[in-house]
């Protein structure tokens, strides 16, 4: 069994679709959880991170962890062509750099 | 904004030769990581210095994967013979400190792609 698991996609909705991604995972040591944007030919931006269950929002973004069940997503409200990109859930056991991450969704926002 | 400078952006070797890839993290950042991304995967970790010392290089192939980081300021991943398997993006990332969230997430560059023929 992965560690991380996420469903590659790729995805396509229009534009001001709500997106769904999601992970599950599962080494119980994982306590910091994250969502990483990755526009093509470009390295990961950290777009939000959690070290506890429940919701965490930030303008168009909810990330979501239930580490009951060992399960995060990250929605996307009133989705914009910029938001056309891949997404990489990562984890940490610790607050140290060794990230353990998804296979990334790859998301399409059409105008 | 500062960022993580790596070159070349693009690589084309052969088989059995060596190559090298440079990064030059934000400066002040005193912890810098190499990650490998194939294809269609997340990034994986290779190695993480905090200044010059090498602090986790369990995931680094040894036999061919070397790297350094002199003067705790810009690193070097060199691999040596290139292998087929070798092709993916690499990475290089850098935060003032170990960590990943809060006030020390990690700055990635945008990589360098590497093609082994």
């Amino acid at each position: 069994q992965k560690e991380v698991e996420q469903d590659p996609g790729p995805l396509s909705v229009p534009e001001g679709a709500i997106v769904s991604l999601n992970c599950t995972y599962s080494n119980s040591a994982f306590q910091y959880f994250m969502w990483y944007r990755q526009y093509s030919r470009k390295g990961p931006e950290l777009l939000m991170y959690t070290y506890s269950s429940g919701n965490k929002e930030d303008g168009r973004f909810t990330a979501q962890v239930d580490k009951s069940s060992k399960y995060i997503s990250l929605f996307i409200r009133d989705s914009q062509p910029s938001d056309s990109a891949t997404y990489l859930c990562a984890f940490s056991s610790g607050n140290t750099g060794k990230l353990i991450f998804g296979q990334g969704t790859t998301l399409q926002v059409k105008p | 904004e500062a960022e993580v400078a790596q070159s070349p952006r693009y690589k084309i070797t052969e088989k059995s030769q060596a190559v090298a890839f440079w990064c030059d993290p934000i400066s002040g950042h005193a912890t810098l990581y190499w990650y490998r991304q194939i294809l269609g995967q997340g990034p994986e970790l290779l190695v993480q210095f905090q200044d010059e010392s090498v602090v986790d290089d369990s995931q680094l192939p040894k036999d061919r994967f070397s790297a350094e980081r002199l003067k705790g300021v810009d690193s070097t991943l060199k691999i040596q013979p290139a292998e087929l398997g070798d092709s993916a993006m690499y990475l290089c990332a850098s935060s003032p400190r170990q960590g990943a969230v809060g006030n020390s997430p990690l700055h990635f560059g945008n990589g360098t792609r590497l093609t082994v023929t």
